[in-house]
């Protein structure tokens, strides 16, 4: 069972935006360790989307941003297109477990 | 261009043994940790193992400790997962992936070797 909680499944309309939550606890998010974000097409590998809480690798539109306060974290994704469907993850570490975890994936679907 | 090919999945019975490699290129393999993440198709993300830049150090998740070793051979730009004791829960797709920033996240992935136990 992960230590990282996000929504299973978030959807908007094409141009709309959404916000994927990621919740932690005192021994990652909360401890201040970074949050990265993944992206998964289905059937693809994930993709890095967000490093470091806040920051874009090169590639990665600016209506996609994270955000991180406390002991979660968040994604926003604006102005949605048919190519933002798929699986998003956020990713810290946790040093109770002293490994780096995994969040439990939040569906996104373009009604 | 940055690139991670993972070779070696395939079906095995319970307690057998599989060798999982990754080729790396595109980068200089010995200046970053790597590490191998899988996913059980349709589920989540789990860390399996990792290992320094010049493999003196690796860690691995509770539920492979004992059974798996991880391995890095830098004169060939490659990275290896050796798996024991195969148990039906270790059916995964298993994807060598590149530490960033001291292991801080995980970029590129593979496109991943889906490894499947099964009598």
């Amino acid at each position: 069972q992960s230590v990282l909680t996000q929504p299973p499944s978030v959807s908007g309309a094409p141009g709309q935006g959404v916000t994927i939550s990621c919740t932690g606890g005192s021994s990652n998010i909360g401890a201040g360790y970074d949050v990265n974000w993944y992206k998964q097409v289905p059937g693809t590998a994930p993709k890095l989307l967000i490093y470091a809480n806040t920051n874009r690798p090169s590639g990665v539109p600016d209506r996609i941003s994270g955000s991180k306060s406390g002991t979660s974290a968040s994604l926003a994704i604006t102005g949605l297109q048919a190519e933002d469907e798929a699986d998003y993850y956020c990713q810290s570490f946790d040093s109770s477990l002293s490994d780096h975890v995994f969040g439990t994936g939040t569906k996104v679907t373009v009604l | 261009e940055v690139q991670l090919v993972e070779s070696g999945g395939g079906v095995v019975r319970p307690g057998g043994s599989l060798r999982l490699s990754c080729a790396a290129s595109g980068f200089i393999f010995d200046d970053y940790d790597m590490t191998w993440v899988r996913q059980v198709p349709g589920k989540g993300l789990e860390r399996v193992s990792g290992i320094s830049w010049n493999g003196d150090r690796a860690g691995y998740a509770d539920s492979v400790k004992g059974r798996f070793t991880i391995s890095r051979d830098n004169a060939k730009n490659s990275l290896y997962l050796q798996m024991n004791s195969l148990r039906a829960e270790d059916t995964a797709i298993y994807y060598c992936v590149r530490d960033m920033q001291g292991g801080d996240w995980f970029d590129p992935w593979g496109q991943g070797t889906l490894v499947t136990v099964s009598s």
